[in-house]
């Protein structure tokens, strides 16, 4: 699996955009970019994946740059209840496991 | 509440001892995983089942580990003379096979203290 870069932490205004880069050059082009997030004392929270459109749902969106080798993770209105671990994860098509990095710790302040 | 629970939520154990872990995931779910977190660190895979067949084992998963699926459904994660290295989170997750995206919907945890 293709490794990720993130920044390590990053903070954000309640009510502003959180915007979370992440970084995946040697990604192929069988693997889809995954987003988990985990709140203290809870288990991971699958977010949102993509393979090379962009993505929304209800939770965020997910902008992939047009070669692939970069994404990022947009919350449209962060709350305090978005403070949390932000893990940016390339999967293959054919395999089953997560592969988590160290993350993004996004703080939330009013 | 994702629907998958874990118990106990809490072990402490004294270096040497046996304890086991017990996973239960949403009920239509074939596909079962197991995490292990440190302080500090993403989750990191040990290994799953579908259905009752254990398919893939990290190397993390040392012989004093061992996890069955017995009936395809609940989980159970075994570690045999603990260590305190043994000491971190672990997780459990499921998945439905069939969805093309695979999102998997973890549990709690279960904190293991070593002492």
């Amino acid at each position: 699996d293709a490794k990720t870069t993130q920044p390590p932490s990053m903070d954000c205004a309640e009510g502003r955009a959180a915007n979370l880069p992440c970084n995946h050059s040697t990604i192929s082009g069988n693997e889809y970019v995954y987003w988990y997030r985990q709140i203290h004392s809870q288990g991971p929270q699958y977010i949102i994946h993509g393979l090379k459109n962009n993505e929304t749902n209800e939770m965020a969106s997910l902008i992939i740059t047009e070669d692939r080798k970069s994404s990022t993770l947009i919350l449209p209105h962060a709350t305090l209840r978005d403070t949390a671990v932000y893990y940016c994860i390339v999967r293959a098509i054919n395999t089953d496991k997560l592969i988590f990095g160290t993350g993004t710790r996004l703080q939330v302040f009013p | 509440d994702t629907g998958v629970s874990q118990d106990p939520r809490h072990k402490i154990t004294k270096r040497g001892q046996n304890v086991t872990f017990r996973c239960d995931p949403i009920s239509e779910h074939n596909r079962l995983y197991w995490y292990r977190q440190t302080l500090g660190q993403g989750p990191e895979f040990l290994t799953y089942f579908q259905n009752e067949a254990q398919l893939e084992k990290s190397r993390l998963l040392s012989d004093r580990f061992s996890a069955e699926r017995p009936k395809g459904s609940f989980s159970t994660l075994e570690i045999q003379r603990t260590e305190q290295g043994d000491s971190a989170m672990y997780l459990c997750a499921s998945s439905l096979r069939a969805r093309a995206d695979n999102e998997q919907f973890f549990g709690p945890g279960t904190r293991l203290t070593v002492l």
